[in-house]
C-alpha cells in the first residue's frame, strides 16, 4: 500500500525559507519510472504543480517558481524534501506531495497535504 | 506562459450527463499531453480519476470517462450522483518535465 505524508512548519515568516518533507512508503524512489511531485493549493484557489524529482535524481521545476525551489531525495529514509526560499504571504497554501508511478505522467497517490501560512 | 483552461462551473441534474473540458490557451490538446483528471472535495486531498487521457484509476466508477473531444481533453460523468458534487481539475504534461494544472471546474449536482 502506497502512502505519502507531508511534514514541516505550519507557520513561516516572510523572507524565510520553507522546508517540507514528504515521507513515503509502499514504493522505492530508486525504482525506474518512479517520480514524486510537489503541488500546492492556496486557500480557495486552484492546484499548482511546483516540481518533481525522478528515480534517477533528475529534477524539473515550475517555470514561474524555479528560481526559488529545490527538490531533493533521501532514498535511505524514503523521503523527498522541498525547499522554497524567500517565502511571501502569497505562498500561503496547502502543500501536497504525490507519486507519479510506473512511468506515468499523472499523480497516482497523494499525501494528505500540510497547510503552510506565511505571516509575520 | 502556458494556460490550461477549464470551465469555472457546471451544473448537472442527478442522473444526468456532464462533460467537462480541458484546453490550451494556444494549440490543441492531444494524447501526447497525457491528460489526467482529479476530483477534490472541500478539505480533502485530490483523488485521481483518469490518467493518460482515458484510463480509469483503480476503484473509480465507470460513470467517469476520459477522452479527447475536438481540440480539448474531456471528462464525462454519466449518471451523475450527489456525491459527484466536487471540484474537478485536469493536468496536462507540457513536455520537458513540466506539468500544468487547469483552473478547475466546480460541479454542482441539483
Amino acid at each position: 500500500q502506497v502512502t505519502l505524508k507531508e511534514s514541516g512548519p505550519a507557520l513561516v515568516k516572510p523572507t524565510q525559507t520553507l522546508t517540507l518533507t514528504c515521507t513515503f512508503s509502499g514504493f522505492s524512489l530508486t525504482t525506474s519510472g518512479m517520480r514524486v511531485s510537489w503541488i500546492r493549493q492556496p486557500p480557495g484557489k486552484a492546484l499548482e504543480w511546483l516540481g518533481r524529482i525522478d528515480w534517477d535524481d533528475v529534477k524539473f521545476y515550475s517555470t514561474s517558481l524555479k528560481t526559488r525551489l529545490t527538490i531533493s531525495k533521501d532514498t535511505s529514509k524514503n523521503q523527498v524534501v522541498l525547499t522554497v526560499t524567500n517565502m511571501d504571504p502569497v505562498d500561503t497554501a496547502t502543500y501536497y506531495c504525490a507519486l507519479m508511478g510506473n512511468n506515468r505522467l499523472s499523480f497516482d497517490n497523494w499525501g494528505q497535504g500540510t497547510l503552510v501560512t506565511v505571516s509575520s | 506562459q502556458t494556460v490550461v483552461t477549464q470551465e469555472p462551473s457546471f451544473s448537472v441534474s442527478p442522473g444526468g450527463t456532464v462533460t467537462l473540458t480541458c484546453g490550451l490557451s494556444y494549440g490543441s490538446v492531444s494524447t501526447s499531453h497525457y491528460p489526467s483528471w482529479y476530483q477534490q472535495t472541500p478539505g480533502q486531498a485530490p483523488r485521481t480519476l483518469i490518467y493518460s487521457t482515458n484510463s480509469r484509476s483503480s476503484g473509480v466508477p465507470d460513470r467517469f470517462s476520459g477522452s479527447i473531444l475536438g481540440n480539448k481533453a474531456a471528462l464525462t460523468i454519466t449518471g451523475a450522483q450527489a456525491d459527484d458534487e466536487s471540484d474537478y481539475y485536469c493536468v496536462l504534461y507540457m513536455g520537458r518535465g513540466i506539468s500544468v494544472f487547469g483552473g478547475g471546474t466546480k460541479v454542482t449536482v441539483l
